[in-house]
Order: C-alpha cells, then sequence, then structure tokens
C-alpha cells in the first residue's frame, strides 16, 4: 500500500485566490512527521511546513497552513493568496520515527499552476 | 542557516564511466545524509541513507556496487555511480540532517541540496 498518497496529479487556480492540496498518509506507527516540499522546475526541493503527530494544533507558515486530520489521516496543504510564483511541484512526505527513523516516503506530487 | 550544496549542478558522461557527486552541508553538521534519485515527471525515490563513519544503507533494489557512497566527515557525501548507462540518467538530489544538535526546532528537518541532473550517453 502507498504510504502516502496525493490524488491530484495537477490545480489550477487563480492569483490571489485559495487552493488545497490533498495528502492522505498511511502508518501505524504512533509517532511521525508529515511534511509539504515545494520543487520549482529547478528541481530544489524547498521545505514549507511541518507538522508532528503528536501536535494539538494545525501548523502554519505564513500563506502556508497544513489542514491536519488525525483520524482521517489527512494533511492536506492550504496555500492562501496565490501567487504567480507559488506554480511548480508539491511533494507530501512521512517519516515514521519509529519504524522509519529518519527515511522521508515522498508522494507522487501534484504540480500547481497558478493564473493571472 | 542550513545550506546543502551539491557538485556538480549538471553532468553529462559517455556510457561506462564514472561519475561522482558532492554533497556538502555548508553551515552545519550531518549526522545522516540521503541520496535520492528523481527520474522526469515523477517523485523522489530514497537511494541510500548514510551515516558519517558507517558503511551506507540501500534501499531495496538499489545496486550498491553500482552507486558508492561515501559519509567520510560531518559535513561530506559523495555519490558514485559508477559503470554509468543511459538508464542511469537522472536528478540525483542529497539531503542532510543535523540530528540532535539541531535542537528540536531542526531535528525532524532534511535539509535538500539544490541537485545533480545525470545524463549519460
Amino acid at each position: 500500500a502507498q504510504k502516502i498518497t496525493q490524488t491530484q496529479p495537477g490545480m489550477f487556480v487563480q492569483e490571489k485566490e485559495a487552493v488545497t492540496l490533498d495528502c492522505t498518509y498511511d502508518t501505524s506507527d504512533p509517532s511521525y512527521g508529515l511534511f509539504w516540499y515545494k520543487q520549482p522546475s529547478s528541481g530544489e526541493m524547498i521545505f514549507l511546513i511541518y507538522q508532528g503527530s503528536y501536535d494539538q494544533q494545525n501548523a502554519t507558515e505564513g500563506r502556508y497552513s497544513l489542514n491536519f486530520q488525525k483520524a482521517r489521516k489527512s494533511a492536506n496543504l492550504v496555500i492562501s493568496a496565490s501567487q504567480l510564483g507559488d506554480s511548480a511541484m508539491y511533494f507530501c512526505a512521512m517519516r515514521e520515527f519509529d519504524t522509519g527513523f529518519q527515511k522521508l516516503v515522498f508522494g507522487t506530487g501534484t504540480r500547481l499552476l497558478v493564473s493571472p | 542557516g542550513a545550506v546543502v550544496s551539491q557538485h556538480p549542478s549538471w553532468v553529462i558522461c559517455k556510457s561506462g564511466t564514472s561519475v561522482k557527486i558532492e554533497c556538502r552541508s555548508l553551515d552545519f553538521q550531518a549526522t545522516t545524509m540521503f541520496w535520492y534519485r528523481q527520474f522526469p515527471k515523477q517523485s523522489l525515490m530514497l537511494m541510500a541513507t548514510s551515516n558519517e563513519g558507517s558503511k551506507a544503507t540501500y534501499e531495496q533494489g538499489v545496486e550498491k556496487d553500482k552507486f558508492l557512497i561515501n559519509h567520510a566527515s560531518l559535513t561530506l557525501s559523495t555519490l558514485t555511480v559508477t559503470s554509468a548507462h543511459p538508464e542511469d540518467s537522472s536528478f540525483y538530489i542529497c539531503s542532510a540532517s543535523p540530528g540532535l544538535a539541531g535542537g528540536p526546532r531542526f531535528y525532524n528537518e532534511q535539509f535538500f541540496g539544490p541537485g545533480t541532473r545525470l545524463t549519460v550517453l
């Protein structure tokens, strides 16, 4: 079974609107972390946001917020007020602390296109 | 802070030659470094995990004799693709983790290098 599932291969959003990128995960490890990375066309992986499995509140970092629904095993990324520079690939990833050591497992990614 | 560099950023080589890619953590000590491979329009796939001073742990399906990893110091890891073939053409990305030394804020984080694009003719 896939550990990280991103069901949206591509998403379109207009500038200044909000967009939600979906991510569901599968783990039996009670201690895990969820990450979102942005990969522009240049290829570098840019860390956006982190949510720990024991964190009580949803993570937020500027225009990025993580809608963490533990019971549903989902960790959707919400980008508010989209900008043209947000056009990129977005990857959800998970680290299982008890069983996976520091290994990051990535989803297949979602390509976001922001239009003027 | 937390900058990771990779060298070279791109390389083109002939089939059968070996290519070495360097990954350096510039402003922190990386107890663990990771090597990923990304084919076009695909996700990152972990190849191996290396801890300073010990042998790398390879993921299933990754040939350790073909992809030689050396993590000789806390700031440098190298990946050597031996006898490269066209099917090895890919984007290779390293990441580095400070571990406990990074404190509670960065302990969980992996800092990625900018990647190396390898083309084997």
